[in-house]
């Protein structure tokens, strides 16, 4: 079963922890993303990845980091920097280069801080 | 920059057609895309169209596009309860792979 798996589903952290979000993907795809999601606001990228050992920052990189270390894997760090952290947040994939280039989306990991 | 914008709730009744909208401003689009997410859930692609075409049909669904307006819309025939979704337009530009996504619009059918 080909896919993309985001673990865990539900997460709650203390403020001032860091934290890490997995996601795995065996689509043999080279892009990978992280969003943000909050109620009425659809999806803020946060970072991607193009290509291994490679990542840029998106639209609200700030409080957050990324590793892309090998090809199926993207996991972001929360940390505790970030000044509002409880939110939904979704990973993706997509295949590089022309072509219909639809993302692939994981089923979410909703962060709460207490 | 881009930018995707989407009104933020529709309510149809049960069998009637349902239209969602979306206009969007990179005149360089190549793809434009409809997502649904149920709750608590990832999106799931619905359905995609070319910026050369004008029209897209996938057995209820229907997608029109008007490039010179930049206009974008998704109407689904027979609305069933199932449907009862958040529906996000997105639009790529000439950037592989980055999306833009609208904020999404909250579809509730009802019985």
């Amino acid at each position: 079963d080909g896919g993309i798996t985001q673990s865990p589903k539900y997460l709650f952290r203390k403020e001032g922890q860091n934290v890490t979000l997995s996601c795995e993907q065996n689509l043999n795809h080279d892009a990978m993303y992280w969003y943000r999601q909050d109620p009425g606001q659809g999806l803020r990228l946060i970072y991607y990845s193009q290509i291994v050992n490679d990542f840029q920052k998106g639209d609200i990189a700030e409080g957050y980091s990324v590793s892309r270390e090998k090809k199926e894997s993207f996991p972001l760090t929360v940390t505790s920097a970030q000044k509002n952290p409880t939110a939904f947040y979704l990973c993706a994939s997509s295949p590089e280069g022309p072509g219909v280039g639809e993302q692939f989306f994981g089923p979410g990991t909703r962060l709460t801080v207490l | 920059g881009e930018d995707v914008e989407q009104s933020l709730f529709l309510s149809v009744r049960e069998g009637d057609s349902s239209v969602i909208n979306c206009t969007y401003t990179d005149s360089s689009s190549t793809y434009l895309y409809w997502y649904k997410q149920e709750p608590g859930a990832g999106l799931q692609l619905l359905t995609y169209i070319f910026s050369n075409m004008d029209m897209k049909q996938d057995q209820r669904l229907t997608v029109l596009l008007n490039k010179k307006d930049k206009h974008l819309s998704l109407r689904i025939a027979d609305t069933q309860t199932g449907d009862s979704a958040i529906y996000f337009c997105a639009e790529r530009g000439t950037s592989y792979g980055k999306l833009t996504f609208g904020q999404g619009t909250i579809l509730t059918v009802h019985p």
